[in-house]
C-alpha cells in the first residue's frame, strides 16, 4: 500500500537531548497527524495539523505542516524517559477518511 | 468516557482457520476502521464502516472482512488464515468520519498465526 517516507528509522539519545524527526510525501495532503506508540498499546494523537505552514505545540512537542504539503516535522524539547515509542506521522487527503501512514520513528531516551 | 476496546487482547491460530476479531467504538462514534500493523508494513487501512455501511476498503484480499452493527461495534473476520497475517490488528472510531476529526486507536488484537 501507499506509505509516506518517514526518518529517522530509529533513534538513540541521552535524556535532555532534543528530537527531529520527519515526514515526506510525492502527494499533496490536507491533514498531517502524528502519532505516538506505546509497547503493546494502539497509536495515541499527539498534534493535528490542517493548513500548510501550521506550526503546532502540545508541551515539549511541536510540529509543523510544510508549505509545499508534501512534508512535516516532528520536534520534541528537552527529551525524557517517557518518550519511549514509535512515533508515527500519518497523512490525509479530502475527508481524512483513509489516511496513509508513515512506517515509524522508533525512539530510545537513555537516562 | 470509556475509551475503543477491542477483544480478544491475544490471539493464536493456525493455517486455514478462521478468526473474527471484535472492536467498541467509543460512545457516539459512528465511524470504525480496521488497520493491520506489521513491523515491516506499519499501519496498512483495512476498511471503515459507518452506519453498518462499508465506506471505504483498502487494498486486501477478500479473505478480510468485516461489518458493523446497529450499536456502531464492528467485527473484522479473517477466513483460511495464513502465516502473513500475523500482526497486530488495531481499530480507530471517530464520530462520523468528516474532515478534520480525530482518530481513536484501541489497544489491538495480536493475532499469531502457526
Amino acid at each position: 500500500g501507499q506509505q509516506l517516507n518517514q526518518s529517522p528509522q530509529s533513534m538513540f539519545i541521552q535524556e535532555g537531548e532534543d528530537v527531529s524527526m520527519n515526514c515526506t510525501s510525492s502527494s499533496i495532503f490536507n491533514t498531517w497527524l502524528w502519532y505516538k506508540q506505546d509497547p503493546g498499546e494502539g497509536p495515541v494523537l499527539l498534534i493535528a495539523l490542517y493548513k500548510a505552514g501550521e506550526l503546532t505545540s502540545n508541551g515539549r512537542l511541536t510540529a509543523q505542516f510544510g508549505i509545499t504539503r508534501k512534508d512535516s516535522f516532528l520536534n520534541i524539547s528537552a527529551s525524557i524517559p517517557s518518550d519511549v515509542g514509535i512515533y508515527f506521522c500519518a497523512g490525509g487527503t479530502g475527508n481524512n477518511r483513509k489516511l496513509i501512514w508513515g512506517l515509524g520513528t522508533s525512539l530510545a531516551v537513555n537516562p | 468516557k470509556a475509551g475503543v476496546t477491542q477483544t480478544p487482547r491475544y490471539l493464536i491460530k493456525t493455517r486455514g482457520q478462521q478468526v473474527t476479531l471484535s472492536c467498541s467504538p467509543i460512545s457516539g462514534h459512528r465511524s470504525v476502521s480496521w488497520y493491520q500493523q506489521t513491523p515491516g508494513q506499519g499501519l496498512q487501512f483495512l476498511f471503515e464502516y459507518f452506519s453498518e455501511t462499508q465506506r471505504n476498503k483498502g487494498n486486501f484480499p477478500g479473505r478480510f472482512s468485516g461489518r458493523q452493527f446497529s450499536n456502531s461495534r464492528s467485527e473484522m473476520n479473517v477466513s483460511t488464515l495464513e502465516l502473513g497475517d500475523s500482526a497486530l490488528y488495531l481499530c480507530a472510531s471517530r464520530t462520523s468520519g468528516t474532515s478534520g476529526e480525530t482518530q481513536y486507536f484501541g489497544p489491538g488484537t495480536r493475532l499469531l498465526v502457526l
